[in-house]
């Protein structure tokens, strides 16, 4: 089986510009969440998404948004892009709703300047 | 407020020696706990995990020990391999309320010399 893959790997973007992430996760695997990690602030969860809908959010600001397609496969946005925004963005793909165990993408390294 | 913790940023290991990894958590509805490892600029890759039924999961060279009334778990390493060198995250979540959203630890870098 495939594993997670997340497009691109790598981007750079300048400030107040918008970006969009893509992941497609694990075949048969219908949850997604996405995920920031930054040095200061860890792995942090951004959102969950299941049959389309957004199920659960962390506490992002709304620049920070999501979806998913009937094929499972996510996108994320992020708007007004700011300095701070630079990090690596991590996809994870779970089986279903209440099924934790994730696999996670080799992410997309995001570089706002 | 950091529900999971591991208190310990670095852990150095002779090759062939244990690693023990330890990782706290605050929350009371965590039920499910995992690992992963992971490398700079690289999705964390799962290693192990375990249920809040089970106190102690195996797989190969890693072990998982859960102590629910301490709140406390611990990734063992047998026998430890330079390839093991990596940062390890321990995570856990409350599978029961359907969310699949993970609480991640700061992370331990493990060194494993040769």
């Amino acid at each position: 089986k495939a594993g997670v893959t997340q497009t691109p790997r790598y981007l750079i973007k300048t400030r107040g510009q918008q970006v969009t992430l893509s992941c497609s996760p694990i075949s048969g695997h219908r949850s997604v969440s996405w995920y920031q990690q930054t040095p200061g602030q860890g792995l942090q969860f951004l959102f969950e998404y299941f049959s389309e809908t957004q199920r659960n959010k962390g506490n992002f600001p709304g620049r920070f948004s999501g979806r998913q397609f009937s094929n499972s496969r996510s996108e994320m946005n992020v708007s007004t892009l700011e300095l701070g925004d630079s990090a690596l963005y991590l996809c994870a793909s779970s089986l279903a709703r209440g099924s934790p165990k994730a696999f996670f993408g080799q992410g997309t390294r995001l570089t706002v300047v | 407020d950091q529900q999971v913790k591991q208190n310990s940023p670095s852990l150095s290991v002779q090759e062939g020696r244990i690693s023990i990894l330890n990782c706290d958590y605050t929350n009371s509805m965590f039920d499910y706990f995992l690992w992963y490892k992971k490398y700079p600029a690289e999705g964390p890759t799962f290693l192990i995990s375990i249920s809040s039924i089970k106190d102690k999961n195996e797989d190969g060279r890693f072990t998982v020990f859960l102590n629910k009334s301490a709140k406390h778990l611990s990734l063992h390493i047998v026998p430890s391999q330079p390839g093991d060198s990596a940062v390890y995250f321990c995570a856990a979540s409350a599978s029961k309320t359907g969310a699949n959203n993970l609480f991640f630890g700061t992370g331990t870098r493990l060194t494993v010399i040769p």
